[in-house]
Protein backbone atom coordinates (compact mmCIF):
# COMPACT_ATOMS: atom_id res chain seq x y z
CA UNK A 1 0.00 0.00 0.00
CA UNK A 2 1.02 3.86 -0.79
CA UNK A 3 1.55 5.91 2.18
CA UNK A 4 2.39 9.66 2.68
CA UNK A 5 3.09 11.12 6.30
CA UNK A 6 3.95 14.62 6.57
CA UNK A 7 4.82 14.73 10.67
CA UNK A 8 4.88 18.53 11.06
CA UNK A 9 0.95 19.45 11.27
CA UNK A 10 1.93 23.40 11.60
CA UNK A 11 4.92 25.40 11.68
CA UNK A 12 5.66 29.16 12.27
CA UNK A 13 8.59 31.01 11.58
CA UNK A 14 9.82 34.74 11.51
CA UNK A 15 10.32 36.21 8.49
CA UNK A 16 13.98 35.12 6.72
CA UNK A 17 14.41 31.91 8.40
CA UNK A 18 14.74 28.88 6.57
CA UNK A 19 12.22 26.24 6.71
CA UNK A 20 12.83 22.42 5.74
CA UNK A 21 9.08 20.47 5.29
CA UNK A 22 9.26 16.86 6.11
CA UNK A 23 7.53 13.93 3.63
CA UNK A 24 8.19 10.17 4.41
CA UNK A 25 6.41 7.74 2.03
CA UNK A 26 5.70 3.80 2.00
CA UNK A 27 5.57 2.59 -1.57
CA UNK A 28 6.40 -1.11 -3.19
CA UNK A 29 6.59 0.31 -6.67
CA UNK A 30 9.90 0.37 -8.06
CA UNK A 31 8.50 3.45 -10.40
CA UNK A 32 6.86 6.09 -8.77
CA UNK A 33 6.17 9.56 -8.79
CA UNK A 34 6.28 12.45 -5.60
CA UNK A 35 4.85 15.72 -5.55
CA UNK A 36 4.74 18.44 -3.57
CA UNK A 37 1.69 21.26 -3.67
CA UNK A 38 1.17 24.48 -1.99
CA UNK A 39 -2.30 25.08 -1.03
CA UNK A 40 -2.51 29.60 -0.24
CA UNK A 41 -5.22 30.71 1.28
CA UNK A 42 -7.40 31.24 -1.56
CA UNK A 43 -7.28 27.30 -1.66
CA UNK A 44 -6.03 26.55 -5.23
CA UNK A 45 -3.71 23.80 -5.28
CA UNK A 46 -0.35 24.92 -6.96
CA UNK A 47 2.03 22.75 -8.03
CA UNK A 48 5.69 23.11 -7.28
CA UNK A 49 7.37 19.50 -8.11
CA UNK A 50 7.52 16.24 -9.57
CA UNK A 51 10.34 14.01 -9.46
CA UNK A 52 10.27 10.39 -10.79
CA UNK A 53 12.00 7.15 -8.63
CA UNK A 54 15.12 6.82 -10.96
CA UNK A 55 15.93 10.99 -10.37
CA UNK A 56 17.32 11.60 -6.83
CA UNK A 57 18.65 14.37 -7.50
CA UNK A 58 18.38 17.31 -5.66
CA UNK A 59 16.62 20.21 -7.15
CA UNK A 60 16.86 23.64 -6.59
CA UNK A 61 14.04 26.88 -7.81
CA UNK A 62 15.01 30.13 -6.53
CA UNK A 63 14.25 29.73 -2.67
CA UNK A 64 12.63 26.57 -2.92
CA UNK A 65 15.15 22.95 -2.61
CA UNK A 66 14.04 19.60 -2.48
CA UNK A 67 16.00 16.68 -1.46
CA UNK A 68 14.57 13.12 -2.36
CA UNK A 69 16.67 10.26 -0.63
CA UNK A 70 15.73 7.20 -1.76
CA UNK A 71 17.52 5.17 0.90
CA UNK A 72 15.19 6.58 3.91
CA UNK A 73 11.83 7.15 1.66
CA UNK A 74 12.00 10.87 2.46
CA UNK A 75 11.18 13.90 -0.30
CA UNK A 76 11.49 17.01 2.35
CA UNK A 77 11.06 20.44 0.84
CA UNK A 78 13.11 23.43 2.13
CA UNK A 79 12.25 27.07 2.13
CA UNK A 80 15.09 29.30 2.11
CA UNK A 81 14.74 33.30 3.65
CA UNK A 82 11.10 32.79 4.04
CA UNK A 83 8.60 35.27 3.30
CA UNK A 84 4.85 35.73 4.34
CA UNK A 85 3.37 34.75 1.15
CA UNK A 86 4.99 31.41 1.85
CA UNK A 87 2.13 31.05 4.16
CA UNK A 88 0.14 28.07 2.99
CA UNK A 89 -0.41 24.03 3.74
CA UNK A 90 1.81 21.97 1.35
CA UNK A 91 1.37 18.85 0.77
CA UNK A 92 3.39 16.01 -0.63
CA UNK A 93 1.94 13.23 -2.46
CA UNK A 94 3.15 10.17 -4.07
CA UNK A 95 2.16 8.17 -7.55
CA UNK A 96 2.16 5.02 -8.74
CA UNK A 97 1.67 6.13 -11.92
CA UNK A 98 -1.63 6.06 -12.93
CA UNK A 99 -2.82 9.06 -11.05
CA UNK A 100 -5.97 7.32 -9.23
CA UNK A 101 -3.00 5.67 -7.11
CA UNK A 102 -2.02 8.84 -5.71
CA UNK A 103 -1.75 9.56 -2.17
CA UNK A 104 -1.28 12.88 -0.79
CA UNK A 105 -0.24 13.32 3.28
CA UNK A 106 -2.26 15.07 5.69
CA UNK A 107 -0.49 18.88 4.79
CA UNK A 108 1.57 20.70 6.96
CA UNK A 109 0.13 24.47 7.68
CA UNK A 110 3.04 26.85 7.47
CA UNK A 111 3.44 30.30 8.96
CA UNK A 112 5.45 32.84 8.44
CA UNK A 113 4.98 35.69 10.82
CA UNK A 114 6.75 39.50 9.90
CA UNK B 1 -2.43 28.63 -18.62
CA UNK B 2 -4.41 25.45 -17.40
CA UNK B 3 -7.94 26.65 -16.50
CA UNK B 4 -9.87 24.49 -14.20
CA UNK B 5 -12.86 26.13 -12.66
CA UNK B 6 -15.38 24.66 -10.19
CA UNK B 7 -19.23 25.73 -10.08
CA UNK B 8 -19.08 27.59 -7.22
CA UNK B 9 -16.92 28.26 -4.13
CA UNK B 10 -19.35 27.63 -1.20
CA UNK B 11 -22.51 26.22 -1.13
CA UNK B 12 -24.81 25.12 1.64
CA UNK B 13 -27.83 22.40 1.14
CA UNK B 14 -29.93 20.58 2.90
CA UNK B 15 -29.95 17.10 4.67
CA UNK B 16 -31.35 14.61 1.78
CA UNK B 17 -31.08 17.21 -1.28
CA UNK B 18 -29.21 16.07 -4.51
CA UNK B 19 -26.33 18.41 -5.29
CA UNK B 20 -24.64 18.76 -8.20
CA UNK B 21 -20.81 20.11 -8.23
CA UNK B 22 -19.33 21.15 -11.79
CA UNK B 23 -15.79 21.30 -12.46
CA UNK B 24 -15.24 22.29 -16.15
CA UNK B 25 -11.30 22.40 -17.76
CA UNK B 26 -10.26 24.07 -20.99
CA UNK B 27 -7.11 21.98 -22.09
CA UNK B 28 -8.51 19.26 -23.42
CA UNK B 29 -7.53 16.87 -20.39
CA UNK B 30 -8.25 13.35 -20.93
CA UNK B 31 -7.93 12.65 -17.29
CA UNK B 32 -10.19 14.27 -14.41
CA UNK B 33 -10.46 14.04 -10.80
CA UNK B 34 -12.57 14.19 -7.87
CA UNK B 35 -11.45 14.63 -4.17
CA UNK B 36 -12.58 15.80 -0.77
CA UNK B 37 -10.18 17.61 1.32
CA UNK B 38 -10.86 17.39 5.56
CA UNK B 39 -8.94 18.82 8.16
CA UNK B 40 -5.46 16.29 9.07
CA UNK B 41 -6.72 14.05 6.63
CA UNK B 42 -5.49 15.30 3.14
CA UNK B 43 -7.00 14.90 0.21
CA UNK B 44 -8.86 11.59 -0.75
CA UNK B 45 -9.82 10.80 -4.30
CA UNK B 46 -13.58 10.41 -4.40
CA UNK B 47 -13.59 9.07 -8.40
CA UNK B 48 -11.58 9.69 -11.74
CA UNK B 49 -12.27 9.66 -14.85
CA UNK B 50 -10.01 9.00 -18.08
CA UNK B 51 -11.91 9.93 -20.57
CA UNK B 52 -15.44 10.86 -22.03
CA UNK B 53 -18.38 8.43 -20.07
CA UNK B 54 -15.69 6.61 -18.35
CA UNK B 55 -15.06 6.40 -14.68
CA UNK B 56 -13.31 4.39 -11.78
CA UNK B 57 -14.11 5.02 -8.43
CA UNK B 58 -11.42 6.40 -5.84
CA UNK B 59 -10.63 5.40 -2.06
CA UNK B 60 -13.68 7.00 -0.66
CA UNK B 61 -17.09 6.41 -3.92
CA UNK B 62 -19.68 5.90 -1.45
CA UNK B 63 -22.41 8.42 -1.35
CA UNK B 64 -21.03 9.67 -4.24
CA UNK B 65 -21.58 9.43 -8.05
CA UNK B 66 -20.41 11.05 -11.29
CA UNK B 67 -21.01 11.96 -14.60
CA UNK B 68 -18.38 13.01 -18.05
CA UNK B 69 -20.61 13.15 -21.05
CA UNK B 70 -18.13 15.59 -22.35
CA UNK B 71 -14.57 15.93 -22.43
CA UNK B 72 -14.47 19.16 -20.59
CA UNK B 73 -16.77 18.93 -17.72
CA UNK B 74 -16.55 16.31 -14.94
CA UNK B 75 -19.63 16.58 -12.38
CA UNK B 76 -20.06 15.16 -9.45
CA UNK B 77 -23.49 13.87 -7.81
CA UNK B 78 -24.41 13.32 -3.94
CA UNK B 79 -27.00 11.78 -4.46
CA UNK B 80 -28.72 12.28 -1.08
CA UNK B 81 -26.58 14.93 0.94
CA UNK B 82 -25.90 13.96 4.04
CA UNK B 83 -23.92 16.07 7.40
CA UNK B 84 -20.89 13.96 6.82
CA UNK B 85 -20.75 15.02 3.55
CA UNK B 86 -19.36 18.46 4.41
CA UNK B 87 -15.91 18.88 3.13
CA UNK B 88 -13.70 21.02 1.10
CA UNK B 89 -14.19 19.38 -2.52
CA UNK B 90 -11.49 19.81 -5.23
CA UNK B 91 -11.60 18.51 -8.89
CA UNK B 92 -8.73 18.47 -10.85
CA UNK B 93 -7.15 17.66 -14.50
CA UNK B 94 -4.61 15.99 -16.59
CA UNK B 95 -2.94 15.67 -19.66
CA UNK B 96 -1.40 12.26 -18.30
CA UNK B 97 1.74 11.32 -16.11
CA UNK B 98 2.38 14.82 -15.75
CA UNK B 99 1.22 16.92 -12.57
CA UNK B 100 -2.62 17.57 -12.13
CA UNK B 101 -3.74 21.21 -12.19
CA UNK B 102 -6.42 21.92 -9.79
CA UNK B 103 -9.48 23.88 -9.42
CA UNK B 104 -10.72 26.67 -6.48
CA UNK B 105 -12.66 23.95 -4.56
CA UNK B 106 -15.93 24.37 -3.75
CA UNK B 107 -16.51 24.66 0.21
CA UNK B 108 -19.97 22.49 0.77
CA UNK B 109 -21.90 22.62 4.09
CA UNK B 110 -24.82 20.17 4.66
CA UNK B 111 -27.07 21.26 7.57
Amino acid sequence: AQKVTQAQTEISVVEKEDVTLDCVYETRDTTYYLFWYKQPPSGELVFLIRRNSFDEQNEISGRYSWNFQKSTSSFNFTITASQVVDSAVYFCALSGGPFRDMRFGAGTRLTVKP
Amino acid sequence: DVKVTQSSRYLVKRTGEKVFLECVQDMDHENMFWYRQDPGLGLRLIYFSYDVKMKEKGDIPEGYSVSREKKERFSLILESASTNQTSMYLCASSPGTVSQFFGPGTRLTVL
